[in-house]
C-alpha cells in the first residue's frame, strides 16, 4: 500500500539552513504537502507542489521533487526559532479519491 | 474568530464511558474529516465525509462512530472509551474541487485522555 516516511527528528543550528527529507511509495501521486504543526496546535499548509514540477520557492522555503526516487524535501534558508515544529509530508493520489496520505513528522529542533 | 473549532480541547474520561468531540467549520467547505495524531504515528484518518449525506470510514475506524449534522458540523463519538484510543484528534475540513485534493484546514485539536 501507500506510505509516506520520515524521520522523526531534525536538529539544526539557528541561523542554517533546515533540510527535511521525506520519500512516497506512489508513483501516481497529484500533490505533495508540507505541512507544520507548532506546538499545542493544529496543523497549517506551508506549502505543496503539483507532481510535475521539480521544484518551488516561496520565500526562505524551497521544495525539490525528484520523481524518479520519489523523493522530497523541503530547505527551510536561515533557520529561526519560530520555525521549531513537526513538519509532516503529506500525499494526495487520484486513486484513493484523492485522501492525504501522511508521513508520520520530522520534528525540527533548533540549537542556539 | 477561527474557521474550524473543536469541542472540548481537552478531555479525561474512564474506560466505558461515551464520550463526542464536536467540529464545526465556518468555511463552507463540503468535505470534513476526523483523525487521530499518536507520537512516532502521524496523522491517521478515522472517518471522512465528502457532503451531509456521505460518510465513509477511513483507515481506523474501529471503536468510532461519525455524524454529519450539518454542513457546518461533523462530530465523532467514541461509543465505550478505552485507554488506548487516548491521543490528540483534530478534525479538518477541505472544498470539493472535483478533481484533485485540495489544502485541509485543521482545527486546534482535542486532547483526550482515558483512563
Amino acid at each position: 500500500g501507500e506510505d509516506v516516511e520520515q524521520s522523526l527528528f531534525l536538529s539544526v543550528r539557528e541561523g542554517d539552513s533546515s533540510v527535511i527529507n521525506c520519500t512516497y511509495t506512489d508513483s501516481s501521486s497529484t500533490y505533495l504537502y508540507w505541512y507544520k504543526q507548532e506546538p499545542g496546535a493544529g496543523l497549517q499548509l506551508l506549502t505543496y507542489i503539483f507532481s510535475n514540477m521539480d521544484m518551488k520557492q516561496d520565500q526562505r522555503l524551497t521544495v525539490l521533487l525528484n520523481k524518479k526516487d520519489k523523493h522530497l524535501s523541503l530547505r527551510i534558508a536561515d533557520t529561526q526559532t519560530g520555525d521549531s515544529a513537526i513538519y509532516f509530508c503529506a500525499e494526495s493520489m487520484e486513486d484513493s479519491n484523492y485522501q492525504l496520505i501522511w508521513g508520520a513528522g520530522t520534528k525540527l529542533i533548533i540549537k542556539p | 474568530d477561527a474557521d474550524v473549532t473543536q469541542t472540548p480541547r481537552n478531555r479525561i474520561t474512564k474506560t466505558g464511558k461515551r464520550i463526542m468531540l464536536e467540529c464545526s467549520q465556518t468555511k463552507g467547505h463540503d468535505r470534513m474529516y476526523w483523525y487521530r495524531q499518536d507520537p512516532g504515528l502521524g496523522l491517521r484518518l478515522i472517518y471522512y465525509s465528502f457532503d451531509v449525506k456521505d460518510i465513509n470510514k477511513g483507515e481506523i475506524s474501529d471503536g468510532y462512530s461519525v455524524s454529519r449534522q450539518a454542513q457546518a458540523k461533523f462530530s465523532l463519538s467514541l461509543e465505550s472509551a478505552i485507554p488506548n484510543q487516548t491521543a490528540l484528534y483534530f478534525c479538518a475540513t477541505s472544498e470539493n474541487r472535483g478533481y484533485f485534493t485540495d489544502t485541509q484546514y485543521f482545527g486546534p485539536g482535542t486532547r483526550l485522555t482515558v483512563l
